[in-house]
């Protein structure tokens, strides 16, 4: 069983839609972080926390530390959201371990 | 602009040669890091760096090699060990070691095919 699972693992919606993400995880951890990887691959930090929830712009993040679980949601969203969404956690070994990602795809 | 420069953009691979991927940065990071990625899996960590001359295997350190002679620099070598080296590797670096919950900051990447 992977440590980090992520859902779905792909996700189509309609322009101007709520998205949300999901994250579980099965390690102790010291945060969590939400990247966002490009076509092209580069890889983008969007969020690193270790509890409650951050926000910035139509991006929301929170976890559950006793649930173990974390969730990004997108607000309004839009074709150029279109992206692999990462989640990775920082356990005990101090590394970072990640999820496959979800593909997430907007219609216009 | 700062940032991390990864180079070739793609590296073709012959069967038996060793090949080097660049990666640089001008962040004035301490740490940096080499990941693999694989189609439907997650970033693996190959090799890691926390200060100048010193670096740590990761998972799935065998066939790679690596140096931190500078502290902008941590070139990766896939030698003839490694036997299925086609991948997508990303460098990355972070002001300390992510253990102190530091963002990463990451590369364009490489792509790697074999011939």
């Amino acid at each position: 069983k992977n440590e980090v699972e992520q859902s779905p693992q792909n996700l189509t919606a309609q322009e101007g839609e709520f998205i949300t993400i999901n994250c579980s995880y099965s390690v102790g951890i010291s945060a969590l972080h939400w990247l966002q990887q490009h076509p092209g691959g580069g890889i983008v930090s969007l969020f690193m926390l270790s509890s409650g929830k951050k926000k910035h712009g139509r991006l929301i993040a929170t976890i559950n530390i006793q649930e173990k679980h974390s969730s990004l949601h997108i607000t309004a969203s839009h074709p150029r959201d279109s992206a692999v969404y990462i989640c990775a956690v920082t356990g005990s070994a101090r590394q970072l371990t990640f999820g496959s990602g979800t593909q997430l795809t907007v219609l216009p | 602009d700062g940032g991390i420069t990864q180079s070739p953009k793609y590296l073709f691979r012959k069967e038996g040669q060793n090949v080097t991927l660049s990666c640089e940065q001008n962040l004035n990071h301490d740490a940096m890091y080499w990941y693999r990625q694989d189609p439907g899996q997650g970033l693996r960590l190959i090799y890691y760096s926390q200060i100048v001359n010193d670096f740590q295997k990761g998972d799935i350190a065998e066939g790679y090699s690596v140096s931190r002679e500078k502290k902008e620099s941590f070139p990766l070598t896939v030698t003839s060990a490694q036997k299925n080296p086609t991948a997508f590797y990303l460098c990355a670096s972070s002001p300390g070691l992510v253990g102190l919950q530091e963002t990463q900051y990451f590369g364009p990447g490489t792509r790697l095919l074999v011939l």
